[in-house]
């Protein structure tokens, strides 16, 4: 079965821009968190979306935001970006999101802010 | 808070050494932990996980785990490494009751001929 699929896979976008980055998680998984991968600050929790609820939130500034859709297929978006956002932006799936289900990572987003 | 602390940043193995890459964890009860490889420009794969029972646990590609609750630690092990070993290793921690994964810094694994 496919994967978690990640678009794009690149993205370049000036300071003061908003983007939006979109997930879509393997078939029959309803839960999709997103996490930030930088050099200095490593991976980190975004948030985490089930059933179109979101569940539970990193410590991130109001900037970044998402939803799920009906289809469980997620979007992230960044608003008023900078520089510091440049990060790799990872989504993963599991099957309800509980601590003992296996999640799935998608290839990510590598977004460069200039 | 849960923390994982992955002490080392680069580790350098001739191909078919041994490797063991150390993964310390801050957690009151028990927790679920995760070994994840990131090959460059990818996303993470699972190597394996302990929920509970059985301290060692074998994982994918010939790697294996052992929890060790007296020391805190998580240590990832293959007996032999090969060439395609060489990537990134993040060791993970989940809090019962969380769905969030919390990731160690990683270790990054040269494979020398």
């Amino acid at each position: 079965k496919a994967g978690v699929t990640q678009t794009p896979r690149y993205l370049i976008k000036t300071r003061g821009q908003q983007v939006t980055l979109s997930c879509s998680p393997i078939s029959g998984h309803r839960s999709v968190s997103w996490y930030q991968q930088t050099p200095g600050q490593g991976l980190q929790f975004l948030f985490e979306y089930f059933s179109e609820t979101q569940r539970n939130k990193g410590n991130f500034p109001g900037r970044f935001s998402g939803r799920q859709f009906s289809n469980s297929r997620s979007e992230m978006n960044v608003s008023t970006l900078e520089l510091g956002d440049s990060a790799l932006y990872l989504c993963a799936s599991s099957l309800d999101g509980t601590e003992n289900t296996e999640a799935f990572f998608g290839q990510g987003t590598r977004l460069t802010v200039v | 808070a849960q923390s994982v602390t992955q002490p080392d940043i680069h580790i350098t193995v001739s191909e078919g050494a041994s490797l063991e890459l150390r993964c310390n964890y801050s957690y009151g009860a028990t927790p679920y932990l995760f070994w994840y490889v990131q090959s460059p420009g990818q996303g993470l794969q699972l190597l394996l996980k302990y929920f509970s029972g059985d301290t060692l646990v074998q994982g994918i590609k010939g790697f294996e785990a052992e929890f060790k609750r007296s020391q805190s630690s998580f240590n990832l092990r293959k007996p032999s490494v090969h060439w395609s070993d060489a990537a990134e290793y993040f060791c993970a921690v989940v809090s019962t009751g969380a769905n969030n994964l919390f990731f160690g810094t990683g270790t990054r694994l040269t494979v020398i001929p």
